[in-house]
C-alpha cells in the first residue's frame, strides 16, 4: 500500500536548527510534487513549503520563508525540511503529503498524507 | 495574502444534511479541494477540484464552488462524519502559496 513514513521530530530550542525527512514507499515518488503541512497542537492546518516533481518550482508558506527549505532526493524517494532559526511558534505535527502528478508544485490536492511528526520548540 | 474563512461549527442530526461553506475573494475561480480529519488522524481528501471525490469517499460528500463561496455538502449525515473539514486552494500569486481555510468542526447529533 502506498506511504509516506516521516521522521525527525523532536525537542528543540528555540533559535536552534532541525531537519525532518519523510520517504515514499509503493508509489512512483519522482512523478509527484511534495509537500510539507503542520499543525499546532489543537489549530487548524497550515502549508509550509512545497515543490514539484523536478524541484523546478518551490513554495513556503510566508511565516516559515527565508528560515526553512525544502528539498528532496528521488533517488532516495525522500523529502526533507531543513528548519532553522526555530520559534516556539513552529511547534506541531508536520505531515508529509502527496501533491500533483507532474507539473508545477502549486497544482493539484493533496491525495495521500502521512502520519506526520511531532516538533517542540521550547527552551 | 489570500484569505479562506470557514464556520468554527456546524452540527446536523443523523440523517440530515449538513453544509461547510468556505469564503473567499472570487473564490469561483480558484479550485477548492476539501478535507476531513477525525480526532488523532492525519487528514484525507473528500472532494477535490471543486467537485469530485476520491476513490472510496461516499456520494454522499459533494462540492461546488461559485462567486464568493465554496460548499462541501454531506448528506445523510452518520456518526462516522463527525471531524474537522477544511477547504484548500492556491492563491495563484507570485508567491504560489498553499492556502487553507481555518476549519469547520462537524458535531452529529
Amino acid at each position: 500500500e502506498p506511504q509516506l513514513v516521516e521522521s525527525g521530530g523532536t525537542l528543540v530550542q528555540p533559535g536552534r536548527s532541525l531537519r525532518l525527512s519523510c520517504t515514499g514507499s509503493e508509489f512512483l515518488f519522482d512523478d509527484y510534487g511534495m509537500h510539507w503541512v503542520r499543525q499546532a497542537p489543537g489549530k487548524g492546518l497550515e502549508w509550509v513549503a512545497g515543490l514539484s516533481w523536478s524541484s523546478r518550482t518551490i513554495g513556503y508558506g510566508d511565516s516559515v520563508k527565508g528560515r526553512f527549505i525544502v528539498s528532496r532526493d528521488n533517488s532516495k524517494r525522500s523529502l526533507y525540511l531543513q528548519m532553522n532559526s526555530l520559534r516556539r511558534e513552529d511547534s506541531g505535527l508536520y505531515f508529509c503529503v502527496r501533491g500533483y502528478l507532474g507539473g508545477d508544485h502549486d497544482r493539484g490536492a493533496f491525495d495521500m498524507w502521512g502520519r506526520g511528526t511531532t516538533v517542540i520548540v521550547s527552551s | 495574502s489570500y484569505i479562506l474563512t470557514q464556520p468554527p461549527s456546524v452540527s446536523a442530526a443523523p440523517g440530515q444534511t449538513a453544509t461547510i461553506t468556505c469564503g473567499g475573494t472570487n473564490i469561483g475561480d480558484k479550485v477548492v479541494h476539501w478535507y476531513q480529519q477525525k480526532a488523532g488522524q492525519a487528514p484525507l481528501l473528500v472532494v477535490y477540484d471543486d467537485s469530485d471525490r476520491p476513490s472510496g469517499i461516499p456520494e454522499r460528500f459533494s462540492g461546488s464552488n461559485y462567486g464568493d463561496t465554496a460548499t462541501l455538502t454531506v448528506s445523510r449525515v452518520e456518526a462516522g462524519d463527525e471531524a474537522d473539514y477544511y477547504c484548500h486552494v492556491w492563491d495563484g500569486t507570485g508567491d504560489r502559496r498553499g492556502v487553507f481555510g481555518g476549519g469547520t468542526r462537524l458535531t452529529v447529533l
